[in-house]
């Protein structure tokens, strides 16, 4: 079965480079039409969508964060990595990564981790 | 700020039908995916692409899209169907960037 887990710090400092790893298992992301997202919520707070990379190691960023995010995988590992450089207080949330799949629908997130809450504090 | 947007709160009566609405720009050309929440638990698919439900989901739930709103539909909704749910689309850019529409509250009375 698709499973994914997260894991990194739970506490980092302001400024720091924050870096997290989705660990899955079930699936492989050279797979056409295979992804894998990573979104975040603060707490009470909506969801965020951060960034995504494709089976073919295309990569998108949001709009708003994607001088600070870059994302990577290790396909033989079943990881991928996002970096989120110069952390600040407002960045603490749960941070999920999620499997993406693409069809001609669009994109879609059907599975998801259990998310990791990072902290930003001094 | 979220692209798409919905109504922070509605509430419906047990068994009753409620529609959750999602607009923006990006809608017009794109499927909108949903999602549910429920306090201290990661995210759920629950409807993508023109109306697909995931194994296992309910088929009390529904998706439509007209214009630039798309809709989630729970047709006869349960206690257990009280959560946060978001939409989740391209944005308005046309290009492979996505967005979270900024979540509604449902409440079943």
């Amino acid at each position: 079965q698709v499973t994914l887990r997260e894991s990194g710090p739970a506490l980092v400092k302001p400024t720091q480079t924050l870096t997290l790893t989705c660990t899955f298992s079930g699936f492989s992301l050279s797979t056409s039409g295979m992804c894998v997202s990573w979104i975040r919520q603060p707490p009470g707070k909506a969801l965020e969508w951060l960034a995504r990379i494709d089976w073919d190691d295309d990569k998108y960023y949001s709009t708003s964060l994607k001088t600070r995010l870059t994302i990577s995988k290790d396909t033989s590992k079943n990881q991928v990595v996002l970096t989120m450089t110069n952390m600040d207080p407002v960045d603490t949330a749960t941070y999920y990564c999620a499997r993406t799949l693409r069809d001609s629908s669009g994109y879609y997130l059907d599975y998801w981790g259990q998310g990791t809450l990072v902290t930003v504090s001094s | 700020s979220s692209e798409l947007t919905q109504d922070p709160a509605v509430s419906v009566a047990l068994g009753q039908t409620v529609r959750i609405t999602c607009q923006g720009d990006s809608l017009r050309s794109y499927y909108a995916s949903w999602y549910q929440q429920k306090p201290g638990q990661a995210p759920v698919l629950v409807i993508y692409g023109k109306n697909n439900r995931p194994s296992g989901i309910p088929d009390r739930f529904s998706g439509s899209s007209s214009g630039n709103t798309a809709s989630l539909t729970i047709t006869g909704a349960q206690a257990e169907d009280e959560a946060d749910y978001y939409c989740n689309s391209r944005d308005s850019s046309g290009n492979h960037h996505y967005v979270f529409g900024t979540g509604t509250k449902v409440t079943v009375l």
